[in-house]
């Protein structure tokens, strides 16, 4: 059975440019969530989806970030103009009701 | 806001030697997570708590939640190189879907 599939793995990027990342949850699972990972501010939720339906997006830094789930087996965030302090590594996660997440691999993103 | 608070930062261990990470919440908790990042990995599921004073292991991990369900610790016994990696807990916010993780505790073994 195949875990959280996210891409592209790694993405470097010019400030100004847009950036999206994509993510395949576990099938079945209906809560999705983007989660952001630096050093600095640690694993941060960014915002999450119910059957595909945006629950709780407080995470989300600035108007910049956007996310959607057009399906259940596919989200998207995008990042447009992307900055160098986006620069972080970028994972999905998904869900049952039993509270358990299981995390992608994630996105390295670099901002130059 | 709800916070989520772990200690240590850091814990460098010889092999062979226990291990304890500790987890504390400033609200109470319906369950508490605990997860293992390998370095350049993602976080991996180990185990959920819900019950007062629940206590459950897994191999060499010991798992316990506090009474209060406000606090929960890790402790591996005979650490391994394979131990290496970052334990992080997470708590849900206000019994939501949406987790608050730990700063996490690094955990670095030599052999």
């Amino acid at each position: 059975d195949a875990g959280v599939i996210q891409s592209p793995r790694h993405e470097v990027t010019e400030m100004g440019q847009e950036v999206t990342l994509r993510c395949k949850p576990i099938s079945g699972h209906d809560y999705l969530f983007w989660y952001r990972q630096t050093m600095m501010r640690g694993l941060e939720l960014l915002i999450y989806f119910n059957n595909n339906v945006p629950i709780d997006d407080s995470g989300m830094p600035e108007d910049r970030f956007s996310a959607k789930m057009p399906n259940a087996s596919f989200s998207t965030l995008k990042i447009q103009p992307s900055e160098p302090r986006d620069s972080a590594v970028y994972f999905c996660a998904s869900s049952t009701n039993s509270y358990e997440q299981y995390f992608g691999p994630g996105t390295r993103l670099t901002v130059t | 806001g709800q916070q989520v608070m772990q200690i240590p930062q850091y814990q460098h261990v010889q092999e062979g030697e226990d291990f304890t990470t500790y987890c504390n919440s400033s609200t109470t908790l319906s369950n508490i997570q605990w997860y293992k990042q390998r370095p350049g990995g993602h976080p991996v599921f180990l185990i959920q708590l819900v019950k007062s004073g629940e206590v459950k292991k897994q191999k060499r991990l010991t798992f316990q939640f506090g009474e209060a369900k406000k606090n929960s610790s890790l402790h591996i016994t005979a650490t391994q190189t394979t131990d290496v990696g970052t334990y992080f807990c997470a708590g849900p916010k206000d019994s939501s879907y949406k987790l608050i993780f730990g700063s996490g505790t690094r955990l670095l073994v030599r052999p």
